[in-house]
């Protein structure tokens, strides 16, 4: 199965700062997504992140909070900007590889606390 | 827009009980679907996925079949054991690629 790590696997940070959460998978991968999930809710699309150029965000996400990055195939970062005890929630990233049946893997997440 | 409903829980289960927990799905076009599986202190692991209508999808004794008639892709186990409680998610992906995630279901399966 694909291997997807997300480093760090969980951080507390403080009111106003920023984090960047970085997502290496194992083989070259067509697309890569960036995901929230809230304190016991389901998951929700933050981005596509697009191989050299800008991320494409869905409805209530915006650049300038999440900045993402995605340098070459293999690799992405998230940042959270600014950061408020309501971005509390962990940040997952996932693949996908039209060789495998266009089947879309997770990564473990990231566990961000907010104080 | 594209959207998932699943069944509220917690749902509670003896071991060796049947499982079903409901999933269904609004959308335009041709979805895939499927379910994922979240272990207690684990990632999203995909459990199975169906990619057209009558397609049944499988794994780990767990079946899901698309029913378009219905839309509904409802997971469905014979025999659950303890170590199957988990929370289940039931997600659409449309033709973007992108999965759009129902609120999740807890299992709880009782020895």
């Amino acid at each position: 199965s694909a291997v997807i790590s997300q480093k760090p696997s969980r951080d507390i940070c403080q009111r106003g700062t920023s984090l960047t959460i970085q997502c290496q998978v194992d083989s070259q991968v067509t697309m890569m997504f960036w995901y929230r999930q809230q304190p016991g809710q389901s998951l929700t699309l933050i981005a596509t992140a697009n191989q050299g150029s800008e991320a494409t965000y869905e409805s209530g996400f915006v650049i300038d909070k999440f900045p993402i990055s995605r340098p070459n195939l293999t690799f992405s970062t998230l940042t959270v900007s600014n950061m408020s005890p309501e971005d509390s929630s962990i940040y997952l990233c996932s693949a996908r590889w039209a060789a495998r049946d266009n089947e879309q893997f997770f990564g473990p997440g990231t566990r961000l606390t907010v104080l | 827009g594209n959207s998932v409903t699943q069944m509220e829980g917690p749902v509670t289960l003896s071991e060796e009980a049947f499982l079903t927990i409901n999933c269904t799905y609004t959308a335009t076009g041709y979805p895939s679907l499927f379910w994922y599986v979240q272990y207690p202190g684990e990632g999203l692991q995909l459990l199975l996925k169906a990619t057209k209508a009558d397609d049944k999808g499988s794994n780990k004794g767990f079946e899901a079949t698309y029913r378009k008639e219905t839309t509904s892709f409802h997971l469905e186990k014979g025999s659950v054991q303890v170590s199957d409680s988990a929370v289940y998610f039931c997600a659409l992906g449309d033709s973007s690629y992108k999965l759009i995630f129902g609120s999740g279901t807890r299992l709880l399966v009782r020895p």
